[in-house]
């Protein structure tokens, strides 16, 4: 089946960087997604990565992708306060008609 | 910037009572989904429409329906309203790079 995994809570000092992880089992996506989620709001497309890249680089987020172990993971720099939020990781499914979204990573900044 | 809004942030319904959530893409995408968000169990498709009049059940579609007239415009209909449909109801469109873009939410409680 089609399943995208992610640890529940991350806790980090403020300044430090975040590292956010996720594993998917479709080898066949095309594209792999980063949300962010603040509270009481929707889902806020951050970066996205094609599936023949290793690295995408915007900013203070990086993606890494390993197609071989089907391990994908968002580094945020310099974290701030304003990170808090709950992260999630998709990929794309179904020729492009659906996403599978992970379960979400709670990201806790603190001071 | 692409923009998906919701008709309501929060919404409050009697058990039984008929509910419209409607959603409004501005970027002529062909791909729009509706989603409900539950502690604990992440986002869950319940309706997807590839094109005007054309619509695919998600994973969740009991007790739903969907209405598309309009490519810009998707609407959720809860037929009779339940307590165990009382949830956060995310609309969104997809681009060219299947990406899905997301509405700000609809809070709904069934009393």
């Amino acid at each position: 089946g089609e399943d995208v995994e992610q640890s529940l809570f991350l806790s980090v000092r403020e300044g430090d960087s975040s590292v956010i992880n996720c594993t998917y089992t479709d080898s066949s996506s095309t594209y792999l997604y980063w949300y962010k989620q603040e509270p009481g709001a929707g889902l806020q497309l951050l970066t996205y990565i094609f599936s023949n890249m290793d690295m995408k680089q915007d900013q203070r987020l990086t993606v890494l992708l390993n197609k071989k172990d089907k391990h994908l993971s968002l580094r945020i720099a310099d974290t701030q306060t304003g990170d808090s939020a709950i992260y999630f990781c998709a990929e794309m499914t179904g020729g492009g008609n659906k996403l599978t979204f992970g379960t979400g990573t709670q990201l806790k900044v603190e001071l | 910037d692409v923009k998906v809004t919701q008709s309501s942030r929060y919404l409050v319904k009697r058990t039984g009572e008929k509910v419209f959530l409607e959603c409004v893409q501005d970027m002529d995408h062909e791909n729009m989904f509706w989603y409900r968000q539950d502690p604990g169990l992440g986002l869950r498709l319940i309706y997807f429409s590839y094109d005007v009049k054309m619509k695919e059940k998600g994973d969740i579609p009991e007790g739903y329906s969907v209405s598309r007239e309009k490519k810009e415009r998707f609407s959720l209909i809860l037929e009779s309203a339940s307590t165990n449909q009382t949830s956060m109801y995310l609309c969104a469109s997809s681009g060219v790079r299947y990406e899905q873009y997301f509405g700000p939410g609809t809070r709904l409680t069934v009393t």
